[in-house]
């Protein structure tokens, strides 16, 4: 089994609505990053947690919030949903001892029209 | 100016070539540096770290030149399997260790 699984993996929607990205870990890492990779721009952070009490804004944080329920999850959101956040988003983990190296999920591919 | 700047490429070599990428970054503060490999349409995985001896692992070798603010990746005996894109990774210190920026990825494909 995957060590780090996000839903859906795949999510058309229309512009306005609400969506949440979930991602699940079972690695027992305390942190949680969401990027997002769009072509020619490579992977950007839009929020992290060094742990669950712990949520931060990455470089492009705007029109998204995040949950960090758990130790294992961290859900990302679209509040109302516009086309340019069309892309490709990922979510990864990292220890926080030591080893800075990020586990990445599979990826979910996300469509607004 | 990025803080990670790549050539994009895309490069195209044929099988046994030996290819170079290379890698700038702007914060002096960096500390941990990372070649990561990502497949089409896949999730980036770490491919080695790079430290400042430079270091090798198999065809691919590794370095860094901190006075630059550079780093570079070599392959040698070019696989059809290395076609991937390639991002170069760089981690800050201080309250800002673990974070990772990227660099937008240099694409190589290999042909037979």
């Amino acid at each position: 089994d995957a060590d780090v699984t996000q839903t859906p993996r795949n999510r058309i929607t229309k512009t306005g609505k609400r969506i949440m990205l979930e991602c699940s870990q079972t690695k027992g890492h305390d942190r949680m990053y969401w990027y997002r990779q769009d072509p020619g721009l490579g992977l950007r952070l839009i929020y992290y947690s060094f742990d669950v009490k712990d949520i931060n804004k990455g470089e492009i944080s705007d029109g998204y919030s995040v949950s960090r329920q758990a130790q294992a999850k961290f859900s990302l959101s679209l509040e109302s949903a516009i086309p340019n956040q069309t892309a490709l988003y990922f979510c990864a983990t990292s220890d926080p001892t030591g080893d800075p190296t990020q586990y990445f999920g599979p990826g979910t591919r996300l469509l607004v029209l | 100016r990025k803080e990670v700047e790549q050539d994009p490429g895309p490069f195209n070599v044929p099988e046994g070539a030996t290819v170079a990428f290379n890698c700038t970054y702007s914060n002096s503060a960096s500390q941990s540096f990372f070649w990561y490999r990502q497949d089409c349409r896949k999730e980036p995985k770490l491919l080695m770290s790079v430290y400042s001896s430079g270091n090798e692992d198999g065809r691919f070798t590794a370095q860094l030149n901190r006075a630059s603010q550079y780093i570079s990746l070599l392959i040698r005996d070019s696989k059809l399997s290395d076609s991937a894109t390639y991002l170069c990774v760089v981690s800050a210190g201080g309250t800002s260790y673990g974070k990772l920026t990227f660099g937008q990825g240099t694409i190589l494909t290999v042909h037979p």
